[in-house]
């Protein structure tokens, strides 16, 4: 049960090159969630999945698309990479159990953008 | 203002001391309050979940939630150089049609350092 698996874990792109991030569950999750870290900004959401087939924005879409491939793989897609997009990206997949929402994070991908 | 406040510090603080980490927030509809810990190079995970008001105690780790002040904390105790971590606090609203989709808002993150 390897959980969130993303690739590739880093990765250095010139400014206008396109690039896909690739992230998988095997926990049978419903939902899932692109997210970027910057320095002094905390988590913040690119794009979710409530379910196989939607998408819907976050807080952060400009510049970015996803697929939701299947149940288990969503993908996150920069066209025309800016160095704005330099950050750490994270891959979340969740279960609801309850009242209770676990997410449950990949390892990251950390991109530069030059 | 950010939704969501958290001072980013760097903490540092010896080994055995009690830590407290904070959260302020500013949207009423928040229902959902979680702590991440996130060490370095590695993705959060969950530390503490809490639901509207009140404490939830789980082991060295303490979670106390006023929503009447909209303010969460997050208190550790006998605090270890493992504890060395990011700490990123997290809310959201309650799901609407009981979807299992949760669109958190996080705060900045406090970078804390036990020392030894």
């Amino acid at each position: 049960n390897a959980g969130v698996t993303q690739t590739p874990k880093f990765q250095v792109l010139k400014t206008g090159q396109s690039m896909t991030l690739q992230c998988a569950q095997d926990m049978n999750h419903n939902s899932m969630y692109w997210y970027r870290q910057d320095p002094g900004m905390g988590l913040r959401l690119i794009y979710y999945s409530a379910s196989e087939g939607t998408t819907d924005k976050g807080e952060v879409p400009n510049g970015y698309n996803v697929s939701r491939l299947n149940k288990r793989e969503f993908s996150l897609r920069l066209e025309s990479a800016a160095p704005s997009q330099t950050s750490v990206y994270f891959c979340a997949s969740s279960v609801l159990a309850g009242y209770s929402e676990t997410q449950y994070f990949g390892p990251g991908t950390r991109l530069l953008v030059l | 203002q950010k939704e969501v406040e958290q001072d980013p510090g760097p903490l540092s603080v010896p080994e055995g001391a009690i830590v407290s980490l904070n959260c302020t927030y500013s949207n009423s509809a928040f229902q959902y309050f979680m702590w991440y810990r996130q060490y370095s190079r590695k993705g959060p995970e969950l530390l503490m979940y809490t639901y509207s008001s009140g404490n939830k105690e789980d082991g060295r780790f303490t979670a106390q939630v006023d929503k009447s002040s909209k303010y969460i904390s997050l208190f550790i105790r006998d605090s270890q150089p493992s504890d060395s971590a990011t700490y990123l606090c997290a809310m959201r609203p309650a799901n609407a049609g009981g979807t299992s989709y949760g669109k958190l808002t996080f705060g900045q993150g406090t970078i804390l350092t036990v020392h030894p």
